[in-house]
């Protein structure tokens, strides 16, 4: 069984620039949440996806958007990255439905540095 | 809003001393409660969970169980291991949401010297 993966590793981008990372989930699963994780604090969470729709938000700003496909990866989009944007995204998929635990499982994130 | 308290940190600790980290809730209704461990450069693991009142989560030698007269899920472990040294998080799903969204703690690290 495939956990959750992530890309990119890492990367690092200008202030102002648009950035898109990648979420794969685990297999049988069919939500995917994202989480932002600044240096030393807890996750903090972002969106989640259910079914190719946005189900449920944070408290972030429309400049952050995703999007859920067919086979349950997504993709989170940052647009006019700001330097607080720095930090781990983390990615988590989950089983929902009648009868399911939710329990989500997270990626290894991708560090994201703005500059 | 749905809130988690971790004790200040960090804690350090020698091999085989016991350990207690505390961790506080606030949340209507219902929550179900977690603890995650996140080892350097990676994501967060599953430690242990509890989804009602009484109930003891245990993984690994940790155990934590849920209070909700004191609204606390306090994690401990009889003897730690320098394989333990993490940071570990506190989280809530709160009852009764169609997507199960987490809140966390701020995370404390754990350090186990030999």
């Amino acid at each position: 069984e495939t956990g959750v993966t992530q890309s990119p590793t890492h990367l690092i981008k200008t202030r102002g620039q648009q950035v898109t990372l990648r979420c794969s989930s685990q297999s049988g699963h069919n939500t995917v949440s994202w989480y932002q994780q600044a240096l030393g604090q807890g996750p903090q969470f972002i969106f989640q996806y259910y079914r190719e729709e946005e189900n449920g938000r944070g408290n972030f700003p429309p400049r952050f958007s995703g999007l859920q496909f067919p086979n349950y990866s997504s993709e989170l989009n940052v647009n006019a990255l700001e330097l607080d944007d720095s930090a781990l995204y983390l990615c988590a998929s989950s089983q929902a439905g009648a009868g399911k635990s939710y329990e989500q499982y997270f990626g290894p994130g991708t560090r994201l540095t703005v500059t | 809003g749905d809130s988690v308290t971790q004790m200040e940190g960090p804690v350090t600790l020698s091999e085989e001393a016991f350990l207690t980290i505390n961790c506080t809730y606030t949340a209507t209704g219902y929550p179900s409660l977690f603890w995650y461990v996140q080892y350097p450069g990676e994501g967060l693991q599953l430690l242990l969970k509890a989804t009602k009142a009484d109930d003891k989560g245990s993984n690994k030698g940790f155990e934590a169980t849920y209070r909700k007269e004191t609204t606390s899920f306090h994690l401990e472990k009889g003897s730690v291991q320098v394989s333990d040294s993490a940071v570990y998080f506190c989280a809530l799903r709160a009852g009764g949401t169609s997507y199960g969204k987490l809140t966390f703690g701020q995370g404390t690290i754990l350090t186990v010297h030999p």
